[in-house]
């Protein structure tokens, strides 16, 4: 069945460095992908998304770019900052009428100042 | 984007009683509503899906008779645990859907059994 596979955390960061959490899938199919972010204590929140193979997903600074190729969708941010500290999750929807969203494991991001 | 309100945000029940939970999809109409758990650390789990007026379906593992889901209408599903245990204790996390691939979550319910 589709699946998703995130880095595993947790990854320490300090304020203004590059960061990069990786995401493989496999699915049947052409999925969309997706990173949702989730503060402490919070639900998620849709950070950015992608389509279709060779699309660029971007919101606030990060960005993913769905490629086929590789089954990836790699999440990027050239400078990071406190407030991302957060719990990342990738994931993915078949397109399917009625089916859930597969995610990875979730990957926590810690930026210290 | 699309507003989802989920109620109550965190609630605390003695061992044997039962809790619902709401959640509401204030500016579209749902026609399909997953029920998510998460514990500590750990990445969201379904629970089961159910589409307005019908029967939920649960995933393997989960206690259809224990975890009650009402999705009366397309803006209101309601999840009740019943006779809950320490061990229910966990993250619960809505999550309605429209037609198109996007999905939406609920601020989510911390229960927490005593």
């Amino acid at each position: 069945g589709d699946s998703v596979t995130q880095m595993e955390g947790p990854v320490t960061l300090s304020e203004e460095a590059f960061l990069t959490i990786n995401c493989t899938y496999t699915a049947t199919g052409y999925p969309s992908l997706f990173w949702y972010v989730q503060y402490p204590g919070e639900g998620l929140q849709l950070l950015l998304k992608a389509t279709k193979a060779d699309d660029k997903g971007s919101n606030k600074g990060f960005e993913a770019t769905y490629r086929k190729e590789t089954t990836s969708f790699h999440l990027e941010k050239g400078s990071v900052q406190v407030s991302d500290s957060a719990v990342y999750f990738c994931a993915l929807s078949s397109n399917q009428a009625g089916t859930a969203l597969i995610f990875g494991k979730g990957t926590t991001l810690s930026v210290s100042s | 984007g699309a507003v989802v309100s989920q109620h109550p945000s965190w609630v605390i029940c003695k061992s044997g009683t039962s809790v619902k939970i709401e959640c509401r999809s204030l500016d579209f109409q749902a026609t399909t509503m997953f029920w998510y758990r998460q514990f500590p650390k750990q990445s969201l789990m379904l629970m089961a899906t159910s589409n307005e007026g019908s029967k939920a379906t649960y995933e393997q593992g989960v206690e259809k008779d224990k975890f009650l889901i009402n999705h009366a209408s397309l803006t209101l599903s309601t999840l009740t645990v019943t006779s809950a245990h320490p061990e229910d204790s966990s993250f619960y996390i809505c999550s309605p859907k429209a037609g198109g691939t996007e999905a939406f979550f609920g601020q989510g319910t911390r229960l927490t059994v005593v």
